[in-house]
């Protein structure tokens, strides 16, 4: 069964930093290309960040970057998003995503003192 | 990169065909075939209704049909049923990837 389980979010402080996990398995995960995608309390989808399948290329929405980094480890089935200097407006449910499928079931991140 | 337009909301009663548009640009939605299609109810993740454009996942009713013209995707709902009653939002996934502004659709 193909299955993405996110793993890492909680409260944190405005400025702290958080580190999501996203752990892949039941595909060969190093084939394809993978994604963050967060929706904040009661709004839309958004698209956070890109990572290629051997991880040379990345983007990022302008509303993160400079401030998340994405990475992802083949050997571990691993995807990584690195989250500094965090806003309240980053609170959201963050969800890894194999465009258009399948996402896991999303980790809360909340942004507040 | 702005996030691609759809109507705020689109209603029709039951029995009838809806239509959710999505306008993106030359460089998302006009450029490749990989536009996506969500479903979400209230408190629920979103469900994968259409993707590369026309093609239906496993298990979703044939009743949910997508197109593309030039900048525009399209989703069309016929036969609506009051389940259908939910958020939509369209994806361009072409490597940067961006979601349209969501629809609401009503069933009266």
């Amino acid at each position: 069964e193909v299955q993405l389980v996110e793993s890492g979010g909680g409260l944190v402080q405005p400025g702290g930093s958080l580190r999501l996990s996203c752990a892949a398995s039941g595909f060969t995960f190093s084939s394809y290309e993978m994604n963050w995608v967060r929706q904040a309390p009661g709004k839309g989808l958004e698209w956070v960040s890109y990572i290629s399948s051997s991880g040379s290329t990345i983007y990022y929405a302008d509303s993160v970057k400079g401030r998340f980094t994405i990475s992802r480890d083949n050997a571990k089935n691993s995807l990584y998003l690195q989250m500094n200097s965090l806003r309240a407006e980053d609170t959201a449910v963050y969800y890894c995503a194999r465009l258009p499928l399948p996402w896991g079931q999303g980790t809360l991140v909340t942004v507040s003192s | 990169q702005s996030a691609l337009t759809q109507p705020a909301s689109v209603s029709g009663s039951p029995g009838q065909s809806i239509t959710i548009s999505c306008t993106g640009t030359s460089s998302d939605v006009g450029s490749y075939n990989l536009v996506s299609w969500y479903q979400q109810h209230p408190g629920k993740a979103p469900k994968l209704m259409i993707y590369e454009v026309s093609k239906r996942p496993s298990g979703v009713s044939n009743r949910f049909s997508g197109s593309k013209s030039g900048n525009t995707a399209s989703l069309t709902i016929s036969g609506l049923q009051a389940e259908d009653e939910a958020d939509y939002y369209c994806c361009s996934y072409a490597g940067r990837g961006v979601f349209g502004t969501g629809t609401k659709v009503t069933v009266l």
